[in-house]
C-alpha cells in the first residue's frame, strides 16, 4: 500500500478563518512533507518532519503552522491567510530523509481557496 | 542553486505515437524520480532510478538514468489518451529536500 490520504479535498476559507489540513500515511514512513503548488508550476517544499520533529521550514510565513502528532499523521494549521495563498497543498511521505533510495509518495492534495 | 530543466515544455501528439522527454541538472544526482500529475490531483510516482546508466520500465514507460548523472530521460511508447498530464522529474537536493523539474505537459490527440 503506497497511499497517502489528505482531507479535505477542497477548502474555501475567509482571511479571518482558522482551518486545518490533514494528512495520513500507513507505510511506516518516517519523513513527511508539505508542499504548495500553484497552477502549472512544480511543487514547492514548505515543511519537512523527520521522526516527528520539524527538520525543515522553508521560510514559510507563520500563518502556516505544521504539526506532526505521531508518525502517521501530519497537519497544517491555517490562520489569517491571504488570497495569494490559494493553491493545491500536497502532503508526501518517504521512508527516510537521506540522500539515497528516497521514493517520495504524494497524497491527492487539498485545493485551497482563500477569499 | 540547483535547477532541473525539462524539455520539451509541452507537446501535442497523436494517439499511438511514442513520446520522449528529458530532464537536465546543473549538478550530479544519485537518484531520479519521474512523476505524472493529472489536473487537481497529486503527483503519482512512475519510476525511480538509482544508478547511472540504469534503464527501468513500468509498462509502456521507460526511464533512463544518464551516465553523466546530470540527466534523465522518460519515454512513453504507443501513447493513449489517458497519458495526458504533466510529467515531472525530481531529485534529492540535500537531506529531506527534493527539487522538481519545470514539467512537460503532454496532450494526446485521439
Amino acid at each position: 500500500d503506497t497511499e497517502v490520504t489528505q482531507t479535505p479535498k477542497h477548502l474555501v476559507m475567509g482571511m479571518t478563518n482558522k482551518k486545518s489540513l490533514k494528512c495520513e500515511q500507513h507505510m511506516g514512513h518516517r519523513a513527511m512533507y508539505w508542499y504548495k503548488q500553484k497552477a502549472k508550476k512544480p511543487p514547492e517544499l514548505m515543511f519537512v518532519y523527520s521522526y516527528e520533529k520539524l527538520s525543515i521550514n522553508e521560510s514559510v510565513p507563520s500563518r502556516f503552522s505544521p504539526e506532526c502528532p505521531n508518525s502517521s499523521l501530519l497537519n497544517l494549521h491555517l490562520h489569517a491567510l491571504q488570497p495569494e495563498d490559494s493553491a493545491l497543498y500536497l502532503c508526501a511521505s518517504s521512508q527516510s530523509g537521506g540522500l539515497v533510495y528516497n521514493e517520495q509518495f504524494f497524497g491527492p492534495g487539498t485545493r485551497l481557496t482563500v477569499l | 542553486g540547483q535547477q532541473l530543466n525539462q524539455s520539451p515544455q509541452s507537446m501535442f501528439i497523436q494517439e499511438g505515437e511514442d513520446v520522449s522527454m528529458n530532464c537536465t541538472s546543473s549538478s550530479i544526482f544519485n537518484t531520479w524520480l519521474w512523476y505524472k500529475q493529472e489536473p487537481g490531483e497529486g503527483p503519482v510516482l512512475l519510476i525511480a532510478l538509482y544508478k547511472a546508466g540504469e534503464l527501468t520500465s513500468n509498462g509502456r514507460l521507460t526511464a533512463q538514468f544518464g551516465i553523466t548523472r546530470k540527466d534523465s530521460f522518460l519515454n512513453i511508447s504507443a501513447s493513449i489518451p489517458s497519458d495526458v498530464g504533466i510529467y515531472f522529474c525530481a531529485g534529492p537536493a540535500g537531506t529531506y529536500k527534493y527539487i522538481f523539474g519545470t514539467g512537460t505537459r503532454l496532450k494526446v490527440l485521439a
